[in-house]
């Protein structure tokens, strides 16, 4: 079966750098997603991973391994807006996309 | 702008009544999608749609339907609605299967 796991809950400080990881296992890659869900709101998109490496964009940072099914979402210089659930998905050689269950990130002051 | 916007944002309901769902977006986009959130579960594909008159069944499409007589609509139809369907509904267009997903507000649906 397809199976993506990231950690439920992480919890970071304020001004810190926290370290999401998301582990795959699909039949087929053709890309990963990171999206940010605020409480009681919709995902939003942060970025895409196709090929191997770290894509930078600002203060968030996405990095891939093809080869060891696996990527993370890099958040530096934390910010209490960082206060959200962060959703990993993985599109599968079927052109479909599976999703992981979340890692809700608590930010402390 | 372009957006995605659904419609109602709230609705409770009875079991066994019809209920349909509206979802609207103006990106253009040929790919829509209907997915249900549930604590614990995370986004779950219930049908999409890659273009006008097609549909597909996702992971959880039973007791639901959907219909695509044009671009930017694609209304969510549950059948007969069953307390398990008590969840968030989230509606989400894309540009193509590798595009990021463009998610409507959500509807949160009560059934009792």
């Amino acid at each position: 079966g397809q199976n993506i796991d990231q950690p439920t809950e992480m919890t970071a400080t304020e001004g810190a750098i926290v370290q999401i990881n998301c582990t795959y296992q699909t039949s087929g890659f053709n890309g990963l997603f990171w999206y940010q869900q605020h409480a009681g709101e919709a995902p939003t998109f942060l970025s895409y991973n196709v090929l191997d490496g770290l894509e930078e964009k600002g203060r968030f940072s996405s990095f891939l391994s093809r080869s060891k099914g696996y990527s993370y979402l890099l958040l530096k210089e934390l910010q209490m807006k960082d206060s959200a659930s962060y959703l990993c998905a993985v599109v599968d050689s079927n052109y479909q996309l599976i999703w992981g269950a979340g890692t809700k990130l608590i930010i402390k002051p | 702008d372009a957006e995605i916007t659904q419609s109602p944002r709230h609705k409770i309901t009875e079991t066994g009544r019809q209920v349909t769902l509206a979802c609207h977006q103006t990106w253009n986009h040929n790919n829509m999608f209907w997915y249900r959130q549930d604590l614990g579960h995370g986004l779950r594909l219930i049908h999409y749609s890659y273009g006008v008159q097609d549909t597909n069944k996702g992971e959880v499409s039973d007791g639901y339907s959907v219909s695509r007589s044009n671009t930017e609509d694609l209304p969510l139809t549950l059948e007969s609605a069953a307390s398990s369907q008590t969840s968030v509904y989230f509606c989400a267009s894309s540009e193509s299967v590798q595009a990021p997903l463009y998610f409507g507000p959500g509807t949160r649906l009560t059934v009792t």
